[in-house]
């Protein structure tokens, strides 16, 4: 399984975009990248899952160059309730369902 | 919107008790997984399951744990003789095809 390294933490104020990167120099072929959301006391929630190039939904964008060996996700526009520690997973979906490594995550704290 | 359910959300027990902890997934899914996040910590993988058997454990998940999915729609984490490093927020998910991971709001145990 891929290993990945992302920074621990990072500070924003409201309204500015957020862009997290995520280092995973082993990525495998079969790969995909999965960034969740995990709020305190609660369990991680999903954000969005990309191969390569990009892929945006109503709550992010992920940029995946071509060689795959980092991603980035940006969140436009956060708010206080972005507050959030953030993971970066890396793992072959395809039917064999493999188990997710959880890293440290980023932590944002967001301020008015 | 579906949702993974766990019960109890909090459970008190004394170090040496059997636990059982247990998660209804979504409906459709076909695969589901036990994570458990120590305070302040990572979330850890601990087992993964499909087709009534175990896909794959961690190294955590040693002779006192075991998994069942006794019916049609429970799936549970039985934890036979609770040590005081037990002590853990226990996730449970659950997965279709598409490899999202839905996470429910998870079950705290205390170990005395």
């Amino acid at each position: 399984l891929a290993k990945t390294t992302q920074p621990i933490s990072m500070d924003s104020y409201e309204g500015q975009e957020v862009n997290i990167t995520c280092s995973h120099n082993n990525i495998a072929t079969n790969d995909y990248i999965t960034w969740y959301q995990q709020f305190p006391s609660q369990g991680p929630r999903f954000i969005i899952q990309g191969y390569k190039t990009k892929v945006t939904n109503e709550v992010a964008s992920l940029f995946i160059p071509a060689d795959r060996k980092s991603s980035t996700l940006s969140l436009p526009r956060v708010s206080l309730s972005d507050t959030a520690v953030y993971y970066c997973l890396v793992g072959d979906y395809g039917g064999s369902q493999g188990n997710l490594i959880f890293g440290k995550g980023t932590k944002l704290s967001v301020k008015p | 919107e579906p949702e993974v359910t766990q019960t109890p959300s909090h459970q008190v027990t004394q170090m040496g008790q059997e636990v059982i902890l247990r998660c209804v997934p979504i409906s459709n899914h076909l695969y589901f997984y036990w994570y458990r996040q120590i305070l302040g910590q990572k979330v850890e993988f601990l087992v993964s399951f499909y087709n009534n058997e175990i896909s794959e454990k961690s190294e955590i998940f040693d002779d006192q744990f075991s998994v069942e999915r006794p019916d049609g729609s429970n799936f549970t984490l039985k934890i036979r003789s609770t040590k005081l490093e037990d002590s853990a927020m226990y996730f449970c998910a659950s997965s279709g095809d598409a490899g999202e991971l839905f996470f429910g709001e998870g079950s705290r145990l205390t170990v005395l």
